[in-house]
């Protein structure tokens, strides 16, 4: 069976500080896809990142970056300097091509309140 | 290129009553699927399709029907409301291995 955690249920932070939201993910499959996901309070949500299970290389996007590790089943995203703006309920997916359905698995969500 | 558009963006229902949620996305996308997200909660998948024609459950399906007559239309039926269905739903699309792009949501409460 699939399952995506996401443990820590709400985090807060002080303006500019780092957070790390963590993901550990459970598959059997040798191939698959890994995602995370914004959601401000407006409710839409948001698009971040992709990756699939044969690139372990770690992205960096501006003040956000992600740590993809197979060793450890974890797919965890850190946010440099936290602002205000960042305040919101980030979810972490997982997808495989099994079944060709591709449906997500998605985590619980953590919310993050970053206070001025 | 309007992406994922869900009409209408609210509405109240009455127990008893049912309604249609509309999808619509214009980026050729064969995969699309209806999520509910309860207040304070993550996404639950209700059906999903994989093309024009083909459509399935997901973890709750109960209370609801759908159709995929064409590549870009994925509306979702709600027969007899219950209170239980108050939530917000989303409607998303894809195309292989890749992100599913959501629409923008419809809050929905019944009374």
């Amino acid at each position: 069976a699939q399952k995506v955690t996401q443990a820590q249920t709400e985090i807060s932070v002080v303006e500019k500080e780092d957070v790390t939201l963590d993901c550990v993910y459970e598959t059997r499959d040798t191939t698959y896809y890994l995602f995370w996901y914004k959601q401000p309070p407006s409710g839409e949500l948001v698009f971040l990142i992709r990756r699939n299970s044969f690139d372990e290389q770690n992205e960096i996007s501006g003040r956000y970056s992600w740590n993809f590790q197979k060793s450890t089943s974890s797919f965890n995203f850190t946010i440099t300097a936290s602002q205000v703006v960042d305040s919101a309920v980030y979810f972490c997916a997982l997808s495989s091509p099994v079944s060709g359905t591709y449906k997500y698995i998605f985590g619980t969500g953590t919310r993050l309140k970053v206070l001025a | 290129n309007a992406g994922v558009t869900q009409t209408p963006k609210f509405r109240i229902l009455k127990i008893g009553q049912s309604m249609t949620l509309q999808c619509t996305q214009d980026m050729n996308h064969n995969y699309m699927y209806w999520y509910r997200q309860d207040p304070g909660m993550g996404l639950k998948l209700i059906y999903y399709s994989v093309g024009a024609g083909i459509t399935d459950k997901g973890e709750v399906p109960n209370g609801y029907n759908v159709s995929r007559s064409t590549t870009e239309d994925f509306p979702l039926r709600l027969e007899l409301a219950a209170p239980s269905q108050t939530s917000v739903y989303f409607c998303a699309s894809k195309t292989g291995s890749y992100e599913q792009y959501f629409g923008p949501g419809t809050r929905l409460t019944v009374t």
